[in-house]
């Protein structure tokens, strides 16, 4: 049973450009949630998508969007990259259909680091 | 307001001691809590979660309390392990599996 798995796990780009993060979630699940980490800090919530639409945003610019597939996989799209947006990009995925009060279950992440 | 912070309490135990884990959470809305185990080049760990209308809940060598009273959410670990060490994250949600909330973080340390 596959857990949730990211790609890339590291990536390296410069202050301008767009980069595509991407997310398969566990068997089973249906939501996926991503969230950005910075170091030494806890995850902060970026957005969550559910049925191919995003169902809640945080705190984030538009720079930051996102889409999911039927296949309940995800993409993270980042545009016009700060060096502040360095950090770890975490992916969580749960059951929305199995009710309310679901853990989410994460992958280990993309490390992004902008130059 | 949300998680921030810079500087990660630590908490150091000798091997087969029991830790608690402390956190203090924002909103009292909150209505489901989780902890989650984060190791180095890792991503969080779902260890065990609690819904609102419980004050206890126990898993394998953990066990949740939460008092909601005074916002507050302990992780104890029996006979704690060198592979026990991480850095430890509570979480709070109050919109039915959106949405998470995460404390500080507390890094605890196991010596051998």
């Amino acid at each position: 049973d596959a857990g949730v798995t990211q790609s890339p796990t590291h990536l390296i780009k410069t202050r301008g450009q767009q980069v595509t993060l991407r997310c398969s979630p566990k068997s089973g699940h249906d939501t996926v949630s991503w969230y950005q980490q910075a170091l030494g800090q806890g995850p902060q919530f970026i957005f969550q998508y559910y049925e191919e639409e995003e169902r809640q945003r945080g705190n984030f610019p538009d720079r930051f969007s996102g889409h999911q597939f039927p296949n309940y996989s995800s993409e993270l799209n980042v545009n016009a990259l700060l060096l502040g947006d360095s950090a770890l990009y975490l992916c969580a995925s749960s059951s929305g259909r199995a009710g309310r009060d679901q853990p989410q279950h994460f992958g280990d992440g993309t490390r992004l680091s902008i130059l | 307001g949300e998680s921030v912070g810079l500087h990660l309490p630590t908490l150091s135990v000798q091997e087969g001691d029991n830790s608690i884990i402390n956190c203090a959470y924002s909103n009292s809305a909150s209505d489901y809590f989780i902890w989650y185990k984060q190791e180095s080049g890792k991503g969080p760990q779902f260890i065990i979660d609690i819904r609102s209308n419980m004050d206890k809940r126990q898993g394998q060598r953990v066990t949740v309390l939460l008092n909601k009273t005074v916002k507050h959410l302990s992780l104890q670990i029996a006979a704690t392990q060198p592979g026990d060490s991480a850095v430890y994250f509570c979480a709070e949600t109050y919109n039915q599996g959106g949405k998470l909330i995460f404390g500080q973080g507390t890094e605890l340390s196991v010596k051998p």
